[in-house]
């Protein structure tokens, strides 16, 4: 079955530490991976993709096919950061859905 | 460039009301979606169209009916509102899998109140 975990629901970190954000996907195939963000009251915004293999707002992502994962890492976390993340699946199927996590909510302490 | 609209942005409902909410993309998608967002908690997917024609129950279904009148248009119906559909409603529209461009974009979503 397709699936995309995140393990944590909440991840505080202090400002200029590292963060990292996990994900597990379960999918027989070679999906495209993705992470959203959402700031407070707004709409889902694309982060990367791991196609792009960019990096945005100082993320990165790499897949680990062997491990199933698509952690989202940034070396030194700023207080902007806080939000909801979301990883992302998407299947090679024209009919297959975008397969969406339950969302990790990150929270920069000062 | 539009991109995914919804109307209306917010809603007040009295339980038993009916109402329809609106999602439009002018990006030529052939996937669209509809999900809720209760405060604190992730997406929960409601219903899915691949395309024109089809839609398929998600993981929130009940209490709901969705309508894909054409490939741009995919509108989601609360036939007898209750309070627990109070949310934030989003929809979203993607080309689908096996596509280079296959990510999803949101619309900025509905704030549904029903007392």
């Amino acid at each position: 079955a397709q699936r995309v975990t995140q393990p944590e629901k909440l991840l505080s970190v202090f400002k200029g530490a590292p963060v990292e954000l996990k994900c597990n996907y379960s999918y027989s195939g070679s999906p495209e991976l993705f992470w959203y963000v959402q700031y407070s009251r707004q709409r889902l915004q694309l982060l990367l993709r791991h196609i792009s293999r960019e990096s945005i707002k100082g993320f990165t992502a790499d897949l680990n096919k062997g491990e199933t994962s698509f952690h989202l890492k940034k070396p030194f976390a700023q207080e902007e950061d806080s939000a909801m993340y979301y990883c992302a699946l998407s299947g090679m199927n024209r009919d297959d859905k975008i397969i969406f996590g339950k969302g990790t909510r990150l929270h920069i302490l000062p | 460039n539009a991109g995914v609209t919804q109307t209306p942005k917010f809603q007040v409902l009295k339980t038993g009301q009916s109402m329809t909410l609106q999602c439009a993309q002018d990006m030529n998608h052939n996937s669209m979606y509809w999900y809720r967002q209760d405060p604190g908690m992730g997406l929960r997917l409601i219903y899915y169209s691949a395309s024109e024609g089809t839609t398929d129950k998600g993981e929130v279904p009940n209490g709901y009916n969705v309508s894909r009148l054409n490939k741009r248009e995919f509108s989601l119906r609360l036939e007898s509102a209750a309070p627990s559909q109070t949310s934030v409603y989003f929809c979203a529209s993607s080309y689908g899998g096996a596509s280079a461009y296959s990510e999803a974009f949101f619309g900025q979503g509905t704030r549904l109140t029903v007392v």
